[in-house]
């Protein structure tokens, strides 16, 4: 069974200022990777995806993730946020040859002004 | 915009009844799955159908079931509600489910009182 641990439940920040939010998971097969955003009222939407290849991967609307292997890790940054990123963040796991998504707890980004 | 519409977007109801969610794929999108959000967590694998057929379970009682339909509609049936079915229930959907990329609806929120 595949787990998804997302480190921080709450990460507020500052506009234009970096934000990092951290996605460790656990699986003992080959694993699809994922990031997915939540605004309010809304149903998820897809910001980037690792499936194989090079382990720096881009999304939409200026997100990156990193793949580590060796850490068992998908951190998801962003150079410079702005008010409308302000929205929960979940990051999925799914094995390689499976039909399931397993979703983190979340993270709830706050951007202040 | 993710072509994929649910409705009802609210509804309450009371402990023992039964609940019909609905959702509406884009075409083409043969493969839907439906996933239980409990407020202030991810959301949770409820299953998976693929060309009218059920293809993967989660944790979830024999009374939560679901039908696809050959228009690219599909249902989930919740029978005798209890107090923790309270939760957002997404529809996704996908036209290639190997990628893993699905597309969510908005949810219909569910209040067993």
């Amino acid at each position: 069974a595949q787990s998804v641990t997302q480190l921080d439940s709450q990460v507020p920040v500052f506009e234009e200022a970096p934000v990092e939010l951290r996605c460790n998971y656990s699986s003992s097969v080959s694993v699809y990777l994922f990031w997915y955003v939540q605004y309010p009222n809304q149903g998820l939407q897809l910001l980037l995806k690792y499936l194989s290849g090079s382990t720096l991967v881009k999304g939409i609307n200026g997100f990156e993730a990193e793949f580590n292997k060796s850490q068992t890790s998908f951190h998801l940054r962003k150079p410079s946020v702005h008010i409308s990123d302000t929205a929960e963040y979940f990051c999925a796991v799914r094995r390689a040859a499976g039909n399931k998504l397993t979703f983190g707890g979340g993270t709830r980004v706050l951007v202040k002004p | 915009e993710t072509g994929v519409t649910q409705s009802p977007t609210h509804l309450i109801k009371t402990r023992g009844q039964q609940v019909t969610l609905r959702c509406s794929s884009q075409s083409g999108h043969n493969t839907v799955s439906w996933y239980q959000q409990a407020l202030g967590q991810g959301p949770q694998f409820i299953f998976q159908y693929y060309r009218e057929e059920e293809n993967g379970r989660g944790n979830f009682p024999p009374r939560f079931s679901g039908l696809q339909f050959p228009n690219y509609s599909s249902e989930l049936n919740v029978n005798a509600l209890e107090l923790d079915d309270s939760a957002l229930y997404l529809c996704a959907s996908t036209f290639n489910s190997d990628t893993g990329e699905l597309f969510f609806g908005e949810g219909s929120r569910l209040t067993v009182l």
